[in-house]
């Protein structure tokens, strides 16, 4: 089955500096790569996504890159803001329409 | 569009009773729901694949007898943790897919069960 690793488990950056979160996964036949924000307690949100067929992909202040020969995804997110501290967990979609999720980074944006 | 529902957010039960759970697609048909169960500062495991007129699927090491899983309609699954144990506790956060649709999950809000 599908494996996907993520890390480190935290990360710590200044407000408006950039933060890039690494994930790599195992099955070649994983086709979609979610992104998600989870706040304490709440349902893990989806801020973004990505399709095998394309190897990047932005909206305003986030985006992803996607390496499928390498099978790393980063999760790229520039002028950070205090309300973007959470934790991040990327996911994999493999050949069984399954996710697999990583461990999760807990991003802290300091003010 | 998709909204997914779950009740009830929070559930306080006693050892050795049975709770059930629902999950909901509000404006969209899901012949697929999923089954996470997310334990403190751990990611999401799937416990299960609910599948709308058939058995659910479970994932390795996850008691079917224990977790009873039931998709009787298109936009309703039911997760019920039957003789709960205190280990049980959890929060337990459902996703449902569109009908035809091969990836996206939109996920539930999540129910929180605490087995005293």
């Amino acid at each position: 089955g599908e494996n996907v690793e993520q890390h480190p488990s935290t990360l710590s950056v200044q407000e408006g500096d950039s933060a890039v979160i690494k994930c790599t996964y195992s099955d070649s036949a994983s086709n979609y790569f979610p992104w998600y924000k989870q706040e304490l307690g709440k349902r893990p949100q989806l801020i973004i996504d990505i399709r095998s067929n394309v190897g990047e992909k932005k909206d305003q202040r986030i985006a992803v890159t996607l390496n499928k020969t390498a099978k790393h995804f980063s999760l790229h997110i520039t002028e950070t803001q205090p309300e973007d501290s959470a934790v991040y967990f990327c996911a994999a979609n493999g050949a069984n329409s399954k996710l697999t999720f990583g461990k999760g980074i807990t991003l802290s944006v300091r003010p | 569009g998709a909204v997914v529902s779950q009740h009830p957010s929070r559930v306080i039960c006693k050892s050795g009773t049975s709770v059930k759970i629902e999950c909901r697609s509000l404006d969209f048909q899901a012949t697929t729901m999923f089954w996470y169960r997310q334990f403190p500062k751990q990611s999401l495991m799937l416990m299960a694949t609910s599948n709308e007129g058939s058995k659910a699927t479970y994932e390795q090491g996850v008691e079917k007898d224990k977790f009873l899983i039931n998709h009787a309609s298109l936009t309703l699954s039911t997760l019920t943790v039957t003789s709960a144990h205190p280990e049980d506790s959890s929060f337990y956060i459902c996703s449902a897919r569109r009908s035809g649709a091969k990836a996206e999950q939109f996920f539930g809000p999540g129910t929180r069960l605490t087995v005293l």
